[in-house]
């Protein structure tokens, strides 16, 4: 079974501080992870993608991935209340199918 | 490049009538997928294809649904007969096959079944 696990939140942070999202998954093998991120009635929209151990930087939005623990989170610094959203984690499993997890809900207070 | 282009935007529809949902995917990309979106079950993966053939279908509910992609630039996802079960918003998304495996989506369709 191939499974993407998040906490559903909603997970509340203070205008300027730091979000931090988890995410995990079922296969070993997966090579590529993704984080999208999908404002209310809205389509879900590509925000970082990681493919190797460590962190990835892109502004205020850091991804980090450990393959030993099977582990993907996101950082997002400075938060602002724009980016009050839900998170979804997804990773590509077989190098073909995209499996997404359930999302976490962020609420960023002013 | 306009990016995932699906219609209708909303359909509205009565129980047991025919929907078809469309999508026009990104040009150069070989993946495609289809997802129905609900809030007790999240994004679920319905179909994917890879280069106009289907891999996996397991997600399709029951046999209402059925997908095609007769070329590489056009794919429609069909209910027959539809139920107010149904009602979701369905997403089309792309991937390129040899890229970094990034999928795009869709505006999607948000769909009521009456």
């Amino acid at each position: 079974q191939k499974e993407v696990e998040q906490n559903s939140g909603p997970l509340s942070v203070p205008e300027g501080a730091i979000a931090s999202l988890n995410c995990t998954y079922s296969d070993r093998g997966s090579q590529s992870f993704f984080w999208y991120r999908q404002y209310s009635g809205k389509s879900p929209e590509l925000i970082m993608s990681i493919y190797s151990n460590g962190d990835k930087e892109d502004g205020r939005f850091t991804a980090q991935l450990n393959k030993a623990s099977q582990y993907v989170s996101l950082l997002i610094r400075d938060s602002q209340p724009s980016d009050s959203a839900t998170y979804l984690c997804a990773a590509l499993f077989g190098g073909q199918n995209f499996v997404f997890g359930p999302g976490t809900r962020l609420s960023v207070l002013p | 490049d306009a990016g995932v282009i699906q219609s209708p935007r909303h359909e509205v529809t009565e129980m047991g009538q025919e929907v078809t949902l469309r999508c026009k995917p990104i040009s150069g990309h070989n993946s495609l997928f289809w997802y129905r979106q609900t809030m007790m079950r999240g994004l679920e993966l319905l179909i994917y294809f890879n280069n106009n053939v289907p891999i996996d279908d397991s997600g399709m509910p029951e046999d209402r649904f059925s997908a095609k992609m007769p070329n590489a630039s056009f794919s429609t996802l069909k209910i027959q007969p539809s139920e107010p079960r149904d009602s979701a918003v369905y997403f089309c998304a792309s991937s390129s096959l040899t890229g970094t495996g990034e999928a795009f989506f869709g505006q999607g369709t948000r769909l009521t079944v009456v």
